[in-house]
């Protein structure tokens, strides 16, 4: 089972709807959650972190957190061409200060 | 502005070079950076924790006579791909701890590496 799990997409959805982007992770004790944007070429910028169970809001981003289930996802409302990249989840484990990421989610955008 | 600054950007090389990547952090202490391997269409994997003034703490599976690490400053880190071959061709990226708790850690832009 890999640490942390993620649909490789990629996922489409036109200008202006809702993505929606899921995670799990393994090690039930990791505290702190990230969301992490890549364009192609580049290395990742950080949209979101998320510490507990609910949702967090920033702009046009949500993260959820749901502990008990192990999930975190990222919303991103009126998607843009622009938010076209690779969404990438990442968790520091219980001990540590070590980022694993999952191997990404695509996203497209279509105008 | 890049709090972390990653040197080359890229390079291409002949099978056999060696070739040594460096990661500054810029205004800040880092006594810990982190390198990772990014291979097309997979994750980032973390390879080691470079330590300034000890040893570099590799991660399973990575050679660390294959991949040198030095972190002879509190502000630079240094990658070496010793005798580099085709299939060590990938993207390194570095990182150094953040003091920001909504930032985990601040990533350097990224060498591509292609070995020919």
């Amino acid at each position: 089972q890999k640490e942390v799990e993620q649909n490789s997409g990629p996922l489409s959805v036109p200008e202006g709807a809702i993505a929606s982007l899921n995670c799990t992770y393994s090690d039930r004790g990791s505290q702190s959650f990230f969301w992490y944007r890549q364009y192609s070429g580049k290395s990742p910028e950080l949209i979101m972190s998320i510490y507990s169970n609910g949702d967090k809001e920033d702009g046009r981003f949500t993260a959820q957190l749901n502990k008990a289930s192990q999930y975190v996802s990222l919303l991103i409302r009126d998607s843009q061409p622009s938010d076209s990249a690779t969404y990438l989840c990442a968790v520091i484990k219980e001990y540590g200060n070590k980022l694993v990421f999952g191997a990404g989610t695509i996203l497209r955008v279509k105008s | 502005g890049a709090v972390v600054s990653q040197h080359p950007s890229w390079v291409i090389c002949k099978s056999g070079t060696s070739v040594k990547i460096e990661c500054r952090s810029l205004d800040f202490q880092a006594t810990t950076m982190f390198w990772y391997r990014q291979f097309p269409k997979q994750s980032l994997m973390l390879m080691a924790t470079s330590n300034e003034g000890s040893k570099a703490t590799y991660e399973q599976g990575v050679e660390k006579d294959k991949f040198l690490i030095n972190h002879a400053s509190l502000t630079l880190s240094t990658l070496t791909v010793t005798s580099a071959h085709p299939e060590d061709s990938s993207f390194y990226i570095c990182s150094a701890p953040s003091r920001d708790s909504n930032q985990p850690q601040h990533f350097g832009d990224g060498t591509r590496l292609s070995i020919l």
